[in-house]
């Protein structure tokens, strides 16, 4: 069971606005920043928001993120075929003294 | 171009050790803190294990802790994780992957590497 909690699905027509939630607690996101991953099948993750709402260079961006409190949203407006793949969040948790991810959100393109 | 290259996985038993490096390339390997992050066939990230950019920082996820062992020789430019006892749950695509920034122990993976797969089974 991941400490971070997502939707284990999310889904969305082209053009459309689809928000990934990334639920936490005090320990992780409150006091951490926000880091957000996409994955396609068989590749390794691609790093898509880091620092709660930060791009990297090369990231569009229809791709946004945001945190309040204990909990970090992932946006992504303009839905694209392209953008269906797996998306996860992650922060340092202070009680475990390490990394933490979500479970994981699946984007289906419809 | 950063690159970062990972062997060493394989098939072994349960109870048996392993030997993963991750050889980096393209920039200055002693300036970046360096992490391990797992993916059972089908299932989520789990990170594994990170070490700081002098090595004199580790931190280590409490499912591997007393088992699993990360280092670093600058020297070399090589990241390793030294496995023992494994179990079938530590069946996974192993990946190195380095911080995009210089300060402190950070967690932002902005480069990865292929992954390999480590197999644990009788």
């Amino acid at each position: 069971q991941s400490v971070l909690t997502q939707p284990p699905s999310a889904s969305g027509t082209p053009g459309q606005r689809v928000t990934i939630s990334c639920s936490g607690s005090s320990s992780n996101i409150r006091d951490n920043s926000v880091n957000w991953y996409q994955q396609f099948p068989g590749v390794a993750p691609k790093l898509l928001i880091y620092s709660n709402n930060q791009r990297p260079s090369g990231v569009p961006d229809r791709f946004s993120g945001s945190k309040s409190g204990t909990s970090a949203s992932l946006a992504i407006s303009g839905l694209q075929s392209e953008d269906e793949a797996d998306y996860y969040c992650s922060a340092w948790d202070d009680s475990l003294n390490g990394v933490i991810f979500g479970g994981g959100t699946k984007l289906t393109v419809l | 171009e950063v690159q970062l290259l990972e062997s060493g996985g394989g098939l072994v038993q349960p109870g048996g050790s392993l030997r993963l490096s991750c050889t980096a390339s393209g920039f200055i390997f002693s300036s970046y803190a360096m992490s391990w992050v797992r993916q059972a066939p089908g299932k989520g990230l789990e990170w594994v294990s990170i070490i700081s950019s002098s090595g004199g920082s580790i931190y280590n996820a409490d499912s591997v802790k007393g088992r699993f062992t990360i280092s670093r020789d600058k020297s070399k430019n090589t990241l390793d994780l030294q496995m023992n006892s494994l179990r079938v749950e530590d069946t996974a695509i192993y990946y190195c992957a380095r911080a995009i920034d210089t300060s402190g122990i950070s967690i932002i993976w902005g480069y990865w590497g292929q992954g390999t797969l480590v197999t644990v089974s009788s």
